[in-house]
């Protein structure tokens, strides 16, 4: 599936480093999501964009910092992280509105390891 | 706050007997979706049920929505090594001023050939 990609697919940072998490979808969607995955909190949702409007902050650190340039593409700045926030870090897409049905596509995620 | 609740957390089954995973909500939900992780991958949605007391059949896969739209229950009839994954079910739930999806915990499936 192709749908919606991820970059890179592995991460391993250190603590004082900066890094960037990107994803684009290819469905011609109007909303993207970031979600954290780990084995304390199966499917966290992180943020929210509809319309590149970030309409969602789930008490999300601020070591975490989202952009959304278009509505295809999604990032996520990390600065300052702690070895707790290694994870598997999901993107995903749907297409959001009056009677339409939201499902996601989610991309195939990064996996990122904090040292 | 709002949330999904969804029973049990694991479940082992030897192949050829059924499974079921069931989600719970503390509120009315607009409608309900399911998705499928196999083993290092991720969610791929399976369906959607909207109308109250829904039921939706996908070869050996049942899908339930209650008769109040706050719970719903996934029925796989004598799985195979195939079924192998997590199931999470998902509901929008009002937060602030939107709706935002919400998971379950999910349902880790385990068959033993």
């Amino acid at each position: 599936e192709t749908g919606v990609t991820q970059t890179p697919r592995h991460l391993v940072m250190g603590m004082t480093n900066k890094k960037s998490l990107k994803c684009e979808q290819h469905l011609g969607h109007n909303a993207m999501y970031w979600y954290k995955q780990s084995a304390k909190k199966p499917l966290e949702l992180m943020f929210v964009y509809n319309f590149k409007e970030q309409t969602e902050n789930n008490s999300v650190p601020s070591r975490f910092s989202p952009e959304c340039p278009n509505s295809s593409h999604l990032f996520l700045h990390l600065h300052t992280l702690q070895p707790e926030d290694s994870a598997l870090y999901l993107c995903a897409s749907s297409q959001v509105g009056q009677g339409l049905s939201y499902e996601q596509y989610f991309g195939p995620g990064t996996r990122l390891t904090v040292t | 706050g709002q949330q999904v609740m969804q029973i049990p957390q694991y479940q082992h089954v030897q192949e050829g007997e059924d499974f079921t995973t069931y989600c719970n909500s503390s509120t009315t939900l607009s409608n309900i979706q399911w998705y499928k992780q196999r083993p290092g991958g991720h969610p791929v949605f399976l369906i959607q049920l909207v109308k109250s007391g829904e039921v939706k059949k996908q070869k050996r896969l049942t899908f339930q929505f209650g008769e109040a739209k706050k719970n719903s229950s996934l029925h796989i009839t004598a799985t195979q090594t195939t079924d192998v994954g997590t199931y999470f079910c998902a509901g929008r739930v009002r937060s602030g001023g939107s709706y935002i999806p919400t998971f379950g915990r999910g349902t880790s499936l385990i068959v033993h050939p």
